[in-house]
C-alpha cells in the first residue's frame, strides 16, 4: 500500500531551466508534506516543507505547490544548477509533522549542463 | 554541532548471525526514529523511541528486530538471524522533540551473505 507515490524514477533538465518534481499521496489524514534531497552514500537532506493550511511555500530557489483537493504536491526548482542533480524524496506525515514520515520511491534529478 | 552519527557505516554479515546499527543523536536531541531503504525505494519508518521508551513500532518487523535507546549511550538497532532480505540501508534520524524537523544521519549499508 503506497500512501505516497512519486510517478516519475527519473527527470533531466537543463541547467538553468525549471524542474518540477512531482508527488501524489492517498491518505487524506496527512497533514504536513515535505521535501528530502539525497546524494549517493548519504542520509536524506531536508530542503522544504509545507503544512496543509497553506498552499505554497518558498525558500529561496525552491518552492513547493500543495494542492490537496487532487492529492498532489509539487516541487519547483528555478533555475535549476548542477549541483541540483539527486535523488529527491517527497515525504508526508498526520498530526503535523509529528513522528514517522512515509515517504515516496524518489525520483532522479539530473541537470545537463 | 555534530550532525547524526551513524556506525558502522558498512556491514557484512552472513546468515545467521546478528547485525548492531548505532546511532548517536544530535547534541540536544532526545527523539530517533529509524527507517530502512530497500534498493529503488524509498525510506520506511521503522521505529520511534525517546530515551529509554519505545514510542512507535508500528514498522518493525514482529521477529529478529529491536531497537533500543538507553539513557546514556547511542541508539541501537539490532537484527538477530540476519537473512538475505534484510540487507538494505538503515537510516537514523533525530529531532528535538516530536514536532520538529528530523535530520538524518549517513544511514549504514548492511549487506549480508
Amino acid at each position: 500500500d503506497q500512501q505516497v507515490k512519486q510517478n516519475s524514477p527519473s527527470l533531466s533538465v537543463q541547467e538553468g531551466r525549471i524542474s518540477i518534481l512531482n508527488c501524489d499521496y492517498t491518505n487524506s489524514m496527512f497533514d504536513y508534506f515535505l521535501w528530502y534531497k539525497k546524494y549517493p552514500a548519504e542520509g536524506p537532506t531536508f530542503l522544504i516543507s509545507i503544512s496543509s493550511i497553506k498552499d505554497k511555500n518558498e525558500d529561496g530557489r525552491f518552492t513547493v505547490f500543495l494542492n490537496k483537493s487532487a492529492k498532489h504536491l509539487s516541487l519547483h526548482i528555478v533555475p535549476s544548477q548542477p549541483g541540483d542533480s539527486a535523488v529527491y524524496f517527497c515525504a508526508a506525515s498526520a498530526e503535523s509533522g509529528a513522528q514517522k514520515l512515509v515517504f515516496g520511491q524518489g525520483t532522479r534529478l539530473t541537470i545537463n549542463p | 554541532n555534530a550532525g547524526v552519527m551513524q556506525n558502522p557505516r558498512h556491514l557484512v554479515r552472513r546468515r545467521g548471525q546478528e547485525a548492531r546499527l548505532r546511532c548517536s543523536p544530535m547534541k540536544g536531541h532526545s527523539h530517533v526514529y529509524w527507517y530502512r531503504q530497500l534498493p529503488e525505494e524509498g525510506l520506511k519508518f521503522m521505529v520511534y523511541l525517546q530515551k529509554e521508551n519505545i514510542i512507535d513500532e508500528s514498522g518493525m518487523p514482529k521477529e529478529r528486530f529491536s531497537a533500543e535507546f538507553p539513557k546514556e549511550g547511542p541508539s541501537i538497532l539490532r537484527i538477530q538471524q540476519v537473512v538475505r532480505g534484510d540487507s538494505a540501508a538503515y537510516f537514523c534520524a533525530s529531532s528535538l522533540g516530536s514536532y520538529n524537523e528530523q535530520f538524518f544521519g549517513p544511514g549504514t549499508r548492511l549487506t549480508v551473505l
